[in-house]
């Protein structure tokens, strides 16, 4: 069973600064990991998937790189409706997974 | 677009059944995979199950398996997600989402909450 770990678990930013969000899985992923957004009462938004393609409607400021084991999600400059938490994900046909979340707030 | 729409969340007592419905518009569905994804209150993101587009294989996750059953119903767009022998612990918001790649989740309903408690 694959785990994925995220740091760290609370980052305190201010609109206009760069957030760089983390996820690490137990084992190979290669590139399938997928990053999503959900703010509270809202369900989750798909953000990025393949490691580093934007969804549909996704801004530019998002992006996602990694392999392997290691992952990052960056948004270059947090704009107010970016504080929310984020959550990676990995599927391999058969069991998906999240990991526990990074919650980006206001400093 | 893609509308998926959950159904059937309601306040039941331990070792208790309750069957969601998600009905999903704006797609063909037939071709998706569907899943299930619920969260805790207070807590994070959950995977409970999915089902393959052709309904040919249905996966769950350890906690769930044995007392939950997903199914799909191609002719009204529906699938649905059979509950038994609920637990406290199965309180949660759970989502109806589409499958991608088998590999990813791209469109979720609202949700719809279920409250297990005596």
């Amino acid at each position: 069973e694959i785990v994925l770990t995220q740091s760290p678990a609370t980052l305190s930013l201010s609109p206009g600064e760069r957030a760089t969000l983390s996820c690490r899985a137990s084992q190979y992923v290669a590139r399938s990991l997928a990053w999503y957004q959900h703010k509270p009462g809202q369900p989750p938004r798909l953000l990025i998937y393949d490691t580093s393609n934007r969804a549909t409607g996704i801004p530019a400021r998002f992006s996602g790189s990694g392999s392997g084991t290691d992952f990052t999600l960056t948004v270059s400059s947090l704009e107010p409706d970016d504080f929310a938490v984020y959550y990676c994900q990995h599927g391999n046909s058969r069991l998906f997974t999240f990991g526990p979340g990074t919650k980006v707030d206001l400093k | 677009q893609v509308q998926l729409v959950e159904s059937g969340g309601d306040v039941v007592q331990p070792g208790m059944s309750l069957r969601l419905s998600c009905v999903a518009s704006g797609i063909i569905f037939s071709s998706h995979g569907m899943h299930w994804v619920r969260q805790a209150p207070g807590k994070g993101l959950d995977w409970v199950s999915f089902i393959y587009s052709d309904g040919s294989n249905q996966f769950y996750a350890d906690s769930v398996k044995g007392r939950f059953t997903i199914s799909r119903d191609d002719a009204t767009n529906t699938v649905y997600l059979q509950m038994n022998s609920l637990r406290v612990e199965d309180t949660a918001v759970y989502y109806c989402t589409r499958d991608r790649a088998k590999a990813f989740l791209d469109s979720w309903g609202q949700g719809t909450l279920v409250t297990v408690s005596s």
